[in-house]
Formats: structure tokens, C-alpha cells, sequence
């Protein structure tokens, strides 16, 4: 069985400030592990995956994650945070690579203030 | 990039009625769909998977007589429920694993089905 935990259902940044959304993960194999984005009233966007190479990912966007087994945690991050950054956020895992579907958080909405 | 379409994008039906939302891959043949259902507010669940040419493997706790899944072709799978009732409305969510790609997946734009 495999879950992810993002904390915090809203993150509420600065335009211009550092982005971090948290995303914790559980599995009992090697996770492959993704961030997507989310628009109002639209499907997925792929920020971001983890495939068991680097384990700092640098996506699309300006976003990076970066894994840690020990803490199980693959936590997504933007230096600086723009107005069109502002949308929902959701971190999933696979022990497939997706083959079998994607588990995914309960998101996080990323508010930026001007 | 690849594109996953979904139609249609919004429907609304009255109580009892049938809808069908198709799920297509215009740029690339799809040898496994997902469809996810999301509450506002909240996460997608995985409903069904879907492999061309055979039965859907539908998630504990879906119907399966009330979301029939077809995935007729390699570029098409349809989600359509039945009898629809006010607690189905839902924005539904595809995604289509591109073989070709390495099994990359590539989601819908989703379906918002309202029922009255």
C-alpha cells in the first residue's frame, strides 16, 4: 500500500519569495514519485517525477523537488514564486512508474500575494 | 507534447439519465486509461483502469454497473454513468499511458458532470 501526505491545504507566499510545498510519502517498495499542477477547471500538468536517477529533479516552470528516503519526503520548491504560479498543487506516488494508476495527495492551493 | 482530449468538458443532466464522457489520445496510441474522480476541493481517486480490448479493473467501492468503462481502440476509452443522481456530479479526470513514451502519462482537461 502506498499514501502521500501534502501538508497544508493552502500555502499563501509573496510574489517573489521562496515556494515550498511539502509532500510525504509512504511505500513499501522504490517510489516513483510526481508533482503536478493543477488550473481551475482543467486537468494535470506535469511539473515534475522521481524515477529512482537524481534525486534533486529540476521540473518545468522553474520547480524543483528533491528526494529523501530518510525522510521520505519529496518536497517541491520555487525560488521565486510569480502571480501565474498561483494554483493547486498535487504530489502522487507510484511503485510502478504509473503502470497501475498514480496515488495522489489531497493537494495543496498555492496562493501569491502581490 | 502529447495530448489527451476529453468531451465533453462540462454536462448536465437531469436525475436518471445516462451520460457518456469520451477520453481520447490524438498524438499517440494508448495502451492503458485511468479515470479519476474528484470532489471539490479534494484529491483525485483513482476509479478504474482500463486496458484496450478487455474488462476494466475497477478501484474498491466503484460500481462497476454504474461506471461502465469501454475502451474500444488504442485512442479511445468512454466513461459513461448510469442513472446518474445528484451525488455522481463530479469533475471526472482521464489519463492515458503513452507506451511509446516509456509509459508516460498524460491527463484530460476533465469533464465536469453536474446532475440535477
Amino acid at each position: 500500500a502506498q499514501s502521500v501526505t501534502q501538508l497544508g491545504s493552502h500555502v499563501s507566499v509573496s510574489e517573489g519569495a521562496l515556494v515550498l510545498l511539502r509532500c510525504n510519502y509512504s511505500s513499501s517498495v522504490p517510489p516513483y514519485l510526481f508533482w503536478y499542477v493543477q488550473y481551475p477547471n482543467q486537468g494535470l500538468q506535469l511539473l515534475l517525477k522521481y524515477t529512482s536517477a537524481a534525486t534533486l529533479v529540476k521540473g518545468i516552470n522553474g520547480f524543483e523537488a528533491e528526494f529523501k528516503k530518510s525522510e521520505t519526503s519529496f518536497h517541491l520548491t520555487k525560488p521565486s514564486a510569480h502571480m501565474s504560479d498561483a494554483a493547486e498543487y498535487f504530489c502522487a506516488v507510484s511503485s510502478t512508474g504509473g503502470a497501475d494508476g498514480l496515488t495522489f495527495g489531497k493537494g495543496t492551493h498555492l496562493i501569491i500575494q502581490p | 507534447g502529447a495530448v489527451v482530449s476529453q468531451h465533453p468538458s462540462w454536462v448536465i443532466c437531469k436525475s436518471g439519465t445516462s451520460v457518456k464522457i469520451e477520453c481520447r489520445s490524438l498524438d499517440f496510441q494508448a495502451t492503458t486509461m485511468f479515470w479519476y474522480r474528484q470532489f471539490p476541493k479534494q484529491s483525485l481517486m483513482l476509479m478504474a483502469t482500463s486496458n484496450e480490448g478487455s474488462k476494466a479493473t475497477y478501484e474498491q467501492g466503484v460500481e462497476k454497473d454504474k461506471f461502465l468503462i469501454n475502451h474500444a481502440s488504442l485512442t479511445l476509452s468512454t466513461l459513461t454513468v448510469t442513472s446518474a443522481h445528484p451525488e455522481d456530479s463530479s469533475f471526472y479526470i482521464c489519463s492515458a499511458r503513452d507506451g511509446g513514451r516509456g509509459g508516460e502519462l498524460f491527463f484530460g482537461e476533465g469533464s465536469r458532470l453536474t446532475v440535477l
